[in-house]
Parts: structure tokens; C-alpha cells; sequence
């Protein structure tokens, strides 16, 4: 069975740092590309970053770049998404995805607050 | 990037009827590179759709998708209580970046 679990979210203090992971079990990690995307309170899916199976290609999205560094481990089976300087706006519940003709496995999330 | 406009933002059916859910594209979408998903609140989104017409493992053939281009359709045959969730659209045929459309939201007439 797929399974991916995240971990590492919680309540930060605007300015501060969080360093999510993902450990994928029941398929072969190191051949997928990998994602987080990330959802607002009551908004829709943004895709934050993804990194393909030998990271040699990342993708961040505007809004988190030179923030945000993605990276993983294949043989630990783990995904990471450090993310610095956060800002009230990167308050949401962020997923890890695994792309296989779309998005075809997700983690259950897990939610990051940035509040004083 | 492509952008992803979905319509209705809401749809207000009643279990048995037949759902009609829109996805258009601000360009083509290459090779059909289109996915649907389901989200109920609380859960991850739930892939049912992958290269605008094939079910995903495990869903229901009620379930169908169909397009090509720019427009793209997502058409529940009769609704089962479970439906009710909201589905977004997904293009991942132009990378970078992969988009998503802003979502429908079915909820029960």
C-alpha cells in the first residue's frame, strides 16, 4: 500500500523557520518526481515546488522562492521542504504528492501557522 | 503558465442527476495532460482523472472525463451522496509550472 506521511508543521512566528518531511513507503520513491503543494484556509491548490526523481530539476513557485529549498533523500524513502523567512501568507496545509499521470498519491497534510 | 478556469464555481444538484463540471485553458493543454480531482473536507485531494479520460485506479465508472485543446469536461452520471466535494482541474502537460483551476464546489440541491 502508498503511503506518505508528512510531518514537521506547526505554529511559527512570522520570520521564522519549519522543515517539513515526507517518508513514502509502497512504491519505488526513487523514481517518481516529488511535490508539495500547499493549500490556504478555504483556498484552492498551490503548487509550492517539485523536485524529479535525481534532482537535477527543481521548480519553486514565485511566491516561495530564495524561501523555500525542496530536496530529498531516495535512499531514506524521504522528501523535505525547508522553508525560511515564513510570512503570514504561507499559512496553509501542505501536502506532498508524488507525480505519476497527475498527482496520483497524497499525504494526509499537515498544517503550518504563522501567527505572533 | 496555463491558466485553469473552472465553471460553475458552485453546482446544486440532487443525488440521481447527472453532473456537468468545466475545465477551460488559457492555451492548449499538451497531449491531454489534464487531471480531475476530488477533495471532502479535511482530506486530500483524491485523483479520479488522469490525461483528460482515464479513470483512476479504484473509481467508479460514473465517473468520466472528456476535452482535448483548451476545454475539458468532467461528468458525474448520477450522483451518489458521496459525490458532494469539491473538484478541481489540474494541467500538467506544460511544466513548469503545474496549474490548477480554482475549483467547483458540488453541494446538495
Amino acid at each position: 500500500e502508498v503511503q506518505l506521511v508528512e510531518s514537521g508543521g506547526g505554529l511559527v512566528k512570522p520570520g521564522g523557520s519549519l522543515r517539513l518531511s515526507c517518508a513514502a513507503s509502497g512504491f519505488t520513491f526513487s523514481t517518481y518526481s516529488m511535490n508539495w503543494v500547499r493549500q490556504a484556509p478555504g483556498k484552492g491548490l498551490e503548487l509550492v515546488s517539485s523536485i524529479t526523481s535525481s534532482s537535477s530539476y527543481i521548480y519553486y513557485a514565485n511566491s516561495v522562492k530564495g524561501r523555500f529549498t525542496i530536496s530529498r533523500d531516495n535512499a531514506e524513502n524521504s522528501l523535505y521542504l525547508q522553508m525560511n523567512s515564513l510570512r503570514a501568507e504561507d499559512t496553509a496545509v501542505y501536502y506532498c504528492a508524488c507525480s505519476d499521470g497527475g498527482y496520483r498519491y497524497w499525504g494526509q497534510g499537515t498544517l503550518v501557522t504563522v501567527s505572533s | 503558465e496555463i491558466v485553469l478556469t473552472q465553471s460553475p464555481g458552485t453546482l446544486s444538484l440532487s443525488p440521481g442527476e447527472r453532473a456537468t463540471l468545466s475545465c477551460r485553458a488559457s492555451q492548449s493543454v499538451s497531449s491531454s495532460y489534464l487531471g480531475w480531482y476530488q477533495q471532502k473536507p479535511g482530506q486530500a485531494p483524491r485523483l479520479l482523472i488522469y490525461g483528460a479520460s482515464s479513470r483512476a485506479t479504484g473509481i467508479p465508472d460514473r465517473f468520466s472525463g472528456s476535452g482535448s485543446g483548451t476545454d475539458f469536461t468532467l461528468t458525474i452520471s448520477r450522483l451518489e451522496p458521496e459525490d458532494f466535494a469539491v473538484y478541481y482541474c489540474q494541467q500538467y502537460g506544460s511544466s513548469p509550472p503545474v496549474t490548477f483551476g480554482q475549483g467547483t464546489k458540488l453541494e446538495i440541491k
